[in-house]
């Protein structure tokens, strides 16, 4: 069974520039949940999806924002990019009751200059 | 709010050596958790997912164990290799699959 999958693995922006991910989960998962990493605050929920709907969201700002469909592939969309941004975003899928194993994809790097 | 902590941040053992990582929560109202590790600027592999109803989980040469009331997760790693050296992260799981993840533990095995 493929794992799941990010795309794309680097992506180089400018401050207010917006960007879009996209993460694809592994097959029968429902749940799609964002995290962002970075070496200052570690690792930081974002978002969780499950059946298109967003289920939890983490303390971000409204720049940040996402979407799941059908098919349970989703994206991630930051507008107005900011330096702070840069960071490797990370991806995770599970199966689609609460509380279950979450399977990390291998993110995207994200660099704003 | 859930507050995650790893202790130590960064270990550095010879090869063979068995070592314990530790995880402690504040919040003791946790459904699962899950052990982690993560190679340099790679995504994360899960190790582990205990359940809040077990009390420790093995596979392989690693044994993680839970004790909610005290709010303490160990991840216990026999006969250490160099494969092993990478970053170990816990994260503990509440209700509405809310993970919170702990900083790290950095391991370095030594051949």
């Amino acid at each position: 069974k493929a794992g799941v999958t990010q795309t794309p693995r680097y992506l180089i922006k400018t401050r207010g520039q917006q960007v879009t991910l996209s993460c694809s989960p592994i097959s029968g998962h429902r749940s799609v949940s964002w995290y962002q990493q970075t070496p200052g605050q570690g690792l930081q929920f974002l978002f969780e999806y499950f059946s298109e709907t967003q289920r939890n969201k983490g303390n971000f700002p409204g720049r940040f924002s996402g979407r799941q469909f059908s098919n349970s592939r989703s994206e991630m969309n930051v507008s107005t990019l900011e330096l702070g941004d840069s960071a490797l975003y990370l991806c995770a899928s599970s199966p689609w009751k609460t509380n279950n194993e979450q399977f990390f994809g291998p993110g995207t790097r994200l660099t704003v200059l | 709010k859930q507050e995650v902590t790893q202790i130590p941040a960064a270990l550095s053992v010879p090869e063979g050596e068995n070592l314990v990582l530790n995880c402690s929560f504040t919040d003791s109202a946790i459904y699962n958790l899950q052990w982690f590790r993560q190679d340099p600027g790679k995504g994360l592999t899960s190790l582990l997912l205990i359940q809040s109803s077990q009390r420790e989980q093995t596979s392989g040469r690693l044994n993680a164990s839970l004790d909610k009331s005290s709010g303490r997760s160990t991840l216990y790693i026999a006969a250490s290799q160099p494969g092993d050296s990478a970053t170990y992260l816990c994260a503990v799981i509440e209700s509405g699959n809310q993970f919170y993840f702990g900083t790290g533990t950095s391991l370095t095995v030594i051949p």
